[in-house]
């Protein structure tokens, strides 16, 4: 059974503050990684995707990857109320494999 | 990335009714998926649509309860058949292109049954 786990929050950080949200996963064979953005009453929205070791930055976000330790991450720098929101940490198996297999979920306030 | 439209947005049906929710994307797109999230809950894949061919169901679904079509390479449908209000959640189409392993979803159907 693949399993994704997020811390489970709820996590509240201040405006302005970094966000750090976190993610391990069970299946060692994981090559790709992403993280979503849910706000309450919409769909999942992809914010962000790692596929190597390290970091990776896109304005605000960024991802970190470590595959030996089967944990990802994602930091949200100079937090806005607008980035109040669940945060989906999905992973897609090595290979043929095509489905994603998502987190719970962290549920992120950020207070102005 | 592809932009997918799902219908009925919502809807409340009656127990042992069926409802089929539409999925329709942008552009040509190799894999399409159904999800349901239940209420608080995060994302559980129901099935991948297969263009052609019968789609591919995940433990605890099956195909006379959930009957899928993928009729070409744009549209799906999803049947709620027989429904209980256990089956009250929303239903996600996503979709992902040839060579991409990113997926990106429709809005969303919601269900309430009665």
């Amino acid at each position: 059974q693949k399993e994704v786990e997020q811390n489970s929050g709820p996590l509240s950080v201040p405006e302005g503050a970094i966000a750090s949200l976190n993610c391990t996963y069970s299946d060692r064979g994981s090559q790709s990684f992403f993280w979503y953005r849910q706000y309450s009453g919409k769909s999942p929205e992809l914010i962000m995707s790692i596929y190597s070791n390290g970091d990776k930055e896109d304005g605000r976000f960024t991802a970190q990857l470590n595959k030996a330790s089967q944990y990802v991450s994602l930091l949200i720098r100079d937090s806005q109320p607008s980035d109040s929101a669940t945060y989906l940490c999905a992973v897609k198996g090595g290979g043929s494999n095509y489905k994603l297999t998502f987190g719970k979920g962290t549920l992120l306030t950020v207070n102005p | 990335s592809a932009v997918i439209s799902q219908k009925p947005s919502r809807d409340i049906c009656q127990r042992g009714t069926s409802l089929t929710i539409q999925c329709q994307v942008d552009s040509q797109v190799t894999m399409m998926f159904w999800y349901r999230q239940q209420p608080g809950q995060s994302l559980t894949l129901i099935a991948t649509a297969n263009q052609g061919s019968e789609a591919t169901y995940e433990s605890g679904f099956v195909i006379d309860k959930f009957p899928i079509s993928r009729p070409n390479l744009t549209f799906s449908t999803l049947t709620v058949s027989n429904m209980s209000p256990e089956d009250s959640s929303i239903y996600l189409c996503s979709a992902s292109g040839t060579g991409q392993d990113e997926q990106f979803f429709g809005p969303g159907t919601r269900l309430t049954v009665l």
